[in-house]
């Protein structure tokens, strides 16, 4: 069972915007940054979203973050097909002095 | 911005120990931080420990203390996790990931200065008599 909890999975059709929630404690995502990856299938996880909101400039501005309390979700405007992939959101746990994630969303673009 | 370069695939028997490694190109050490991250087939992504090499600061999880070993070796900007006494459940792919210091103290002793922004391409690790 993940310390992060993140929903199994998402779906949403070409054009959309879809969001995906990560739900933490004070102990995590309360107190600490969120980041959020990309992982497409067979590869290295990427990263999209670090402490909160903030976007990479290589990062299209169809992705963004947003923070409340020790919840976080990361929206996707302007859903693509290459948009298919698995997310994961990450924070750091005071408690057990290390990262933590959530157990990846697998979006399906229909 | 620093690349993150691991080493190649390796399959190991019960019992045995694994040495991967994970070199920086196009930059240094300073004010970085290495994490080492594991994925088993069809999991999700598991933090097992990390480093801060310029001090070589380590920090392992709880779950894997006392079976792996995190280094840095400044002079070849390359660190490397050992894992010992592997198990089959140990298959898996290892990443390492790491990150900038951030703030106005950098470099800084305290994991939390650090970001997560930059991954390997991930090593395969195969437990298998």
């Amino acid at each position: 069972q993940s310390v992060l909890t993140q929903p199994p999975s998402a779906s949403g059709t070409p054009g959309q915007r879809v969001t995906i929630s990560c739900s933490g404690t004070s102990s995590n995502i309360g107190n600490n940054y969120v980041y959020w990856f990309q992982q497409l299938p067979g590869t290295a996880p990427e990263l999209l979203i670090h402490r909160d909101t903030q976007r990479p400039s290589r990062i299209p501005d169809r992705f963004s973050g947003s923070k409340s309390g020790s919840s976080s979700s990361l929206a996707i405007s302007d859903l693509r097909s290459e948009d298919e992939a698995y997310y994961y959101c990450a924070s750091r746990d005071d408690r057990l002095s290390g990262w933590v994630f959530g157990g990846g969303t697998k979006l399906t673009v229909l | 911005q620093v690349q993150l370069v691991q080493s190649g695939a390796e399959v190991k028997k019960p019992g045995s120990s694994v040495k991967v490694s994970c070199r920086a190109s196009r930059g240094t050490f300073s004010s970085f931080a290495i994490n080492w991250v594991r994925q088993a087939p069809g999991q999700e992504l598991e933090w097992m420990g990390g480093i801060i090499p310029i001090f070589e600061t380590t920090r392992y999880a709880q779950k894997f203390q006392g079976r792996i070993t995190i280094t840095a070796d400044e002079s070849t900007t390359t660190v490397y996790m050992e894992v010992s006494s592997l198990r089959s459940d140990d298959t898996a792919v290892f990443y390492c990931t790491g990150g900038y210091c951030y703030g106005d103290s950098c470099p800084t002793y305290d994991f939390n200065d650090y970001d997560m922004d930059i991954w390997g391409q991930g090593t395969t690790v195969i437990v298998s008599s």
